[in-house]
């Protein structure tokens, strides 16, 4: 089984839907990281958590928001979505013990909004 | 604040040649450096990391980074590429602007192997 698992890998949405998207890890680390992917533009950092209790926004935050249910799980909300949050959204681990390790990402979802 | 540039958005190569693509970053102490590669329809996975120590890294399928302090880079060079190297190759820098290392990643550069 993948180490970090993301739902849905693919969904389509209208304007003005909410959905979330979750992220699911079996690594036992404690930072955890949203990111979105557009063509040209690399990975801008959404939302990140260094525990269930520590949560900060990122580069790109407004129009998302994000829970960490437990140390394993971290969902990203799009509360009312609109088109050019079309993207590929991919979560991401780390070990929170120091700094020398490099992040574990899921698989992506690729999320689109007509 | 720091930042990655990577100046190569495509690369094409034929299959056998030697490869290398170019990373550069501002920030002023040495940050940890990283080249993460993306398959198509994957997620990202690591391909070699640099925190201090000797400046040339190896990594997997045969990748090496050079880490150079006085050009503030960090390119990465394959000697013979294969086909199934064609990819999306990311470099990452993290730094500590405040007590946290939060990564940044480049733009990317695509990679196209040519038979």
């Amino acid at each position: 089984d993948a180490d970090v698992t993301q739902t849905p890998r693919n969904r389509i949405t209208k304007t003005g839907k909410r959905i979330m998207l979750e992220c699911s890890q079996t690594k036992g680390h404690d930072r955890m990281y949203w990111y979105r992917q557009d063509p040209g533009l690399g990975l801008q950092l959404i939302y990140y958590s260094f525990d269930v209790k520590d949560i900060n926004k990122g580069e790109i935050s407004d129009g998302y928001s994000v829970s960490r249910q437990a140390q394993a799980k971290f969902s990203l909300s799009l509360e009312s979505a609109i088109p050019n949050q079309t993207a590929l959204y991919f979560c991401a681990t780390k070990p929170g013990t120091n700094n020398h390790y490099e992040q574990y990402f899921g698989p992506g979802t690729r999320l689109t909004v007509t | 604040a720091q930042s990655v540039t990577q100046p190569d958005i495509h690369i094409t190569v034929s299959e056998g040649a030697s490869l290398e693509l170019r990373c550069n970053y501002s920030y002023g102490a040495t940050p940890y450096l990283f080249w993460y590669v993306q398959s198509p329809g994957q997620g990202l996975q690591l391909l070699l990391k640099y925190f201090s120590g000797d400046t040339l890294v190896q990594g997997i399928k045969g990748f090496e980074a050079e880490f150079k302090r006085s050009q503030s880079s960090f390119n990465l060079r394959k000697p013979s590429v294969h086909w199934s190297d064609a990819a999306e190759y990311f470099c990452a820098v993290e730094s500590d602007p405040g007590g946290s290392y939060i990564p940044t990643f480049g733009r990317g550069t695509s990679l196209i192997v040519h038979p």
